[in-house]
């Protein structure tokens, strides 16, 4: 099992480009979620999914927007990058479907825009 | 911000020596639970304490809650070189995770 599993792991942008982040897991997984880690600020939730065609805004989703294509898969777009969000970006899997749950994070994307 | 607050900020130690992090949170929990990261990687679940248990172990980990005082402490026994790592508390409930800004570990060989 190759568990949660992210792409691109690094990406450059300049300031009004848009990317999409991959994030997919084999764990059969009801929840999925985004977070942003920024130095001495530990992981924000962006997004969170409880289940396929579910999603709910975190404490920063603005500038975000996410897709659940389907029970593996939670895509994180960024319609027009800005500087402020030069960050690392994780996607994570659990498993019933609640916030309580066990977490298991992929190896994370660093986003740098210019 | 709900986040809570980690400390110490960083913590450098001998191994073998034992090292301490406390947690602090702001809002009500169903559990609180332990993360590890090791430099450039995703986070590694470590242990979870549900909101009416005081204390758990695991190996080397003992972890304690004390919900009146909205804290957590995470003992780490015996340290190791390889213990080096970041370590974040996340405190959950039903409708929301909140992870703190972490405790920076570095066990000197």
């Amino acid at each position: 099992n190759a568990g949660v599993t992210q792409t691109p792991k690094f990406q450059v942008l300049k300031t009004g480009q848009s990317m999409t982040l991959q994030c997919a897991q084999d764990m059969n997984h009801n929840s999925m979620y985004w977070y942003r880690q920024d130095p001495g600020m530990g992981l924000r939730l962006i997004y969170y999914s409880a289940s396929e065609g579910t999603t709910d805004k975190g404490e920063v989703p603005n500038g975000y927007n996410v897709s659940r294509l389907n029970k593996r898969e939670f895509s994180l777009r960024l319609e027009s990058a800005a500087p402020s969000q030069t960050s690392v970006y994780f996607c994570a899997s659990s498993g019933l479907g609640r916030y309580t749950d066990t977490q298991y994070f992929g190896p994370g994307t660093r986003l740098t825009v210019l | 911000s709900q986040q809570g607050e980690e400390d110490p900020q960083a913590l450098s130690i001998q191994e073998g020596e034992n090292a301490t992090m406390n947690c602090s949170y702001k809002t009500s929990i169903n559990n609180l639970q332990w993360y590890r990261q090791n430099s450039g990687r995703g986070l590694v679940h470590l242990i979870l304490i549900r909101s009416n248990e005081r204390e758990k172990h695991s190996g080397r980990l003992r972890v304690t809650l004390d919900t009146s005082k909205k804290s957590s402490s995470l003992l780490i026994t015996a340290s190791r070189a390889a213990d080096t790592a970041s370590y974040f508390c996340a405190e959950t409930s039903y409708d929301k995770v909140i992870f703190g800004p972490g405790t920076s570990l570095s066990v000197i060989p």
